[in-house]
């Protein structure tokens, strides 16, 4: 069974663009987070998709947002893109929705901004 | 609120010795607890699992955890390392709230000499 797919793999753009990432989950997957990676903040939680509902958000600003398609694919959206965005995005998929579900990762989308 | 905390940033080791990389969480409900690995450029792997079924967790690559309530601890083990066994390992505690928010420690590097 294929893993988690994120595209693309990575980007660079500059302040105030914005940017779309994707990920396909594992197939039969319907949940589906995602998470920031930085040096300073480590891995932190940004949202949560279960059948094309948000059911959970971290503590990030309105410029982060998602969404998840009927197939189970997810896409997220930053906005007015700051230095600080440049990160290591993660997502992850489980088969269901539940916290001793276990998430399987992709390995990442690196963004840079400049 | 749950939260883990990684005791070492930075574990050295000689190959073929053994590997303790130590995590002690903080929870108010009965946890569900990760071990992540994150070689370098890569997304993250899951190497183990507890949640409540047994208190000896395996894993793969020959790593195994043990949970101790009583300390609240959650120390990652293997009995000899590997080269390849050097990455960054994290810790992971999961929101019993039915969200699937997954809480990072920090991170501990593994660096393993010849």
């Amino acid at each position: 069974k294929a893993g988690v797919t994120q595209t693309p793999r990575y980007l660079i753009k500059t302040r105030g663009q914005q940017v779309t990432l994707s990920c396909s989950p594992i197939s039969g997957h319907r949940s589906v987070s995602w998470y920031q990676q930085t040096p300073g903040q480590g891995l932190q939680f940004l949202f949560e998709y279960f059948s094309e509902t948000q059911r959970n958000k971290g503590n990030f600003p309105g410029r982060f947002s998602g969404r998840q398609f009927s197939n189970s694919r997810s896409e997220m959206n930053v906005s007015t893109l700051e230095l600080g965005d440049s990160a290591l995005y993660l997502c992850a998929s489980s088969l269901v929705a539940g916290d001793q579900e276990t998430q399987y990762f992709g390995p990442g989308t690196r963004l840079l901004v400049l | 609120a749950q939260s883990v905390t990684q005791l070492d940033s930075h574990v050295s080791v000689s190959e073929g010795t053994p590997v303790l990389l130590r995590c002690n969480y903080s929870s108010s409900y009965s946890p569900s607890l990760f071990w992540y690995v994150q070689h370098p450029n890569k997304g993250l792997q899951l190497l183990l699992k507890y949640t409540s079924a047994a208190t000896l967790v395996k894993g793969i690559n020959g790593f195994e955890a043990e949970f101790k309530k009583s300390e609240t601890s959650f120390h990652l083990t293997k009995p000899s390392a590997h080269m390849s066994d050097a990455a960054e390992y994290f810790c992971v505690v999961s929101l019993n709230t039915g969200f699937q928010k997954l809480v990072f420690g920090t991170g501990t590097r593994l660096l393993v000499s010849p």
